[in-house]
């Protein structure tokens, strides 16, 4: 019940694409839900987080839609670029701040 | 703004000894979460500090430890090392008046390899 499942674990898309990156979770207590980037050698860095007041939240390219019947939220980069090829991690977290995180997902952006 | 920092940045040590790592929180920031990250893989929680004492703790056994001080730095010692143990340790950091609304930030990082 504590995991969050991600997928794809690995994704290509082309310059000026779209990069969509999915996850579900199971335990209903969550009520909060970032998504981190992190670049090889480098810690996760805060990227956009959504809580379940709300169905969508966007800040820039990075979009997080939000369906909290299914269980499910998603991470939808617009417009995506080289400089935005790192691995993205979903997580979830209730008011424990235990941060649960999903597995990864390894974005590569070609010119 | 200074963010999260940690110390060292790489060690190596071999199996059976112990080591500390050290994290030094974002300024107006008065919480401390470990974690650990293994190859490959999503962080893990190990444990939380909050006004100097474990404010929660994941599956690790004990001789994962820690220590908070009154500035808020941190520090995490692991005994009997493990080749498993082998990891990249991330420290985090909580907003003060952020505890148990999720927000963490992180620090870069110590890479250890256990020998």
């Amino acid at each position: 019940q504590q995991q969050v499942k991600q997928s794809p674990q690995s994704l290509i898309v082309q310059k000026g694409g779209i990069s969509i990156i999915n996850c579900a979770y199971e335990n209903t207590a969550f009520d909060y839900f970032p998504w981190y980037q992190q670049f090889p050698g480098k810690g996760p860095a805060l990227l956009i987080a959504i809580r379940p007041d709300v169905s969508e939240k966007k800040e820039g390219r990075f979009t997080i839609s939000f369906n909290k019947s299914a269980k499910q939220f998603s991470l939808h980069i617009m417009d995506s670029q080289p400089g935005d090829s790192a691995t993205y991690f979903c997580a979830a977290t209730d008011n424990t701040d235990k941060l649960i995180f999903g597995t990864g997902t390894r974005l590569q952006v070609f010119p | 703004e200074t963010g999260v920092t940690q110390s060292p940045t790489h060690l190596i040590k071999t199996r059976g000894q112990q080591v500390t790592l050290r994290c030094s929180s974002q300024s107006g920031h008065n919480t401390v979460s470990w974690y650990q990250q293994a190859l490959g893989q999503g962080p893990q929680f190990i444990f939380q500090y909050y006004r100097e004492e474990e404010n929660g703790r994941g599956n690790f056994p004990p001789r994962f430890s820690g220590l908070q001080f009154p500035n808020y730095s941190s520090e995490l010692n692991v005994n009997a090392l493990e080749l498993d143990d082998s990891a990249l340790y991330l420290c985090a950091s909580t907003p003060k008046g952020r505890l148990g609304k999720g927000e963490q930030y992180f620090g870069p990082g110590t890479r250890l390899t256990v020998t």
